[in-house]
């Protein structure tokens, strides 16, 4: 199972369009990318997932690059309510799909 | 999205006890759901695999006979710590892959905060 290394923390602000990248250098050719956001005493909710290029849905956008060697979630004009963590997970969806979760990425949003 | 519920949301308890924390699937129905434990601060750690019919897969390091789990039909798993004591407490989240969403996707519960005293 492909591990992944973020950053520990981000800050930003209100309107602003925020961008998190994710190493995962080990990654298989089966694996794909998933993005998810927890918010204290919740469970994590499914943003965005892919396996290479670009992925766009209506709430992120997903790059990742030809040697899939690492992914940046994208976040436009973000909101005070998109403080959470942001956890990068790498996986082959194929099978029993079992996850390791990495620290994740604290996003702070500031007006 | 498909819907995962757990309950109960959060539970204290006595030490010595046994507390059950269920899992259902709500809008589909779920061969396999996943146990995960976060404490404070820290990410998800997978505790099991419920299997449907059959038993669960615990990580290494996880205590089957203290963690059961039972996972009798295809909308429900069940979580029991028995003989609850404090270092148990924790943020216990189930979750579940829905066969009508995007492969991969997991859903997950709301989550149970025990709380042993």
């Amino acid at each position: 199972l492909a591990k992944t290394t973020q950053p520990i923390s981000m800050d930003s602000y209100e309107g602003q369009e925020v961008n998190i990248t994710c190493s995962h250098n080990n990654i298989a050719t089966n694996d794909y990318i998933t993005w998810y956001q927890q918010f204290p005493s919740q469970g994590p909710r499914f943003i965005i997932q892919g396996y290479k290029t670009k992925v766009t849905n209506e709430v992120a956008s997903l790059f990742i690059p030809a040697d899939r060697k690492s992914s940046t979630l994208s976040l436009p004009r973000v909101s005070l309510s998109d403080t959470a963590v942001y956890y990068c997970l790498v996986g082959d969806i194929g099978s029993n799909y079992q996850l390791i979760w990495g620290a994740g990425t604290k996003l702070i949003i500031k007006p | 999205g498909a819907v995962v519920s757990q309950h109960p949301s959060w539970v204290i308890c006595k030490s010595g006890t046994s507390v059950k924390i269920e899992c259902r699937s709500l809008d589909f129905q779920a061969t396999t759901m996943f146990w995960y434990r976060q404490f404070p601060k820290q990410s998800l750690m997978l505790m099991a695999t419920s299997n449907e019919g059959s038993k669960a897969t615990y990580e290494q390091g996880v205590e089957k006979d203290k963690f059961l789990i039972n996972h009798a039909s295809l909308t429900l798993s069940t979580l029991t710590v028995t003989s609850a004591h404090p270092e148990d407490s924790s943020f216990y989240i189930c979750s579940a892959r829905s066969p009508g969403h995007n492969t991969g996707e997991l859903f997950f519960g709301e989550g149970s905060r025990l709380t042993v005293l």
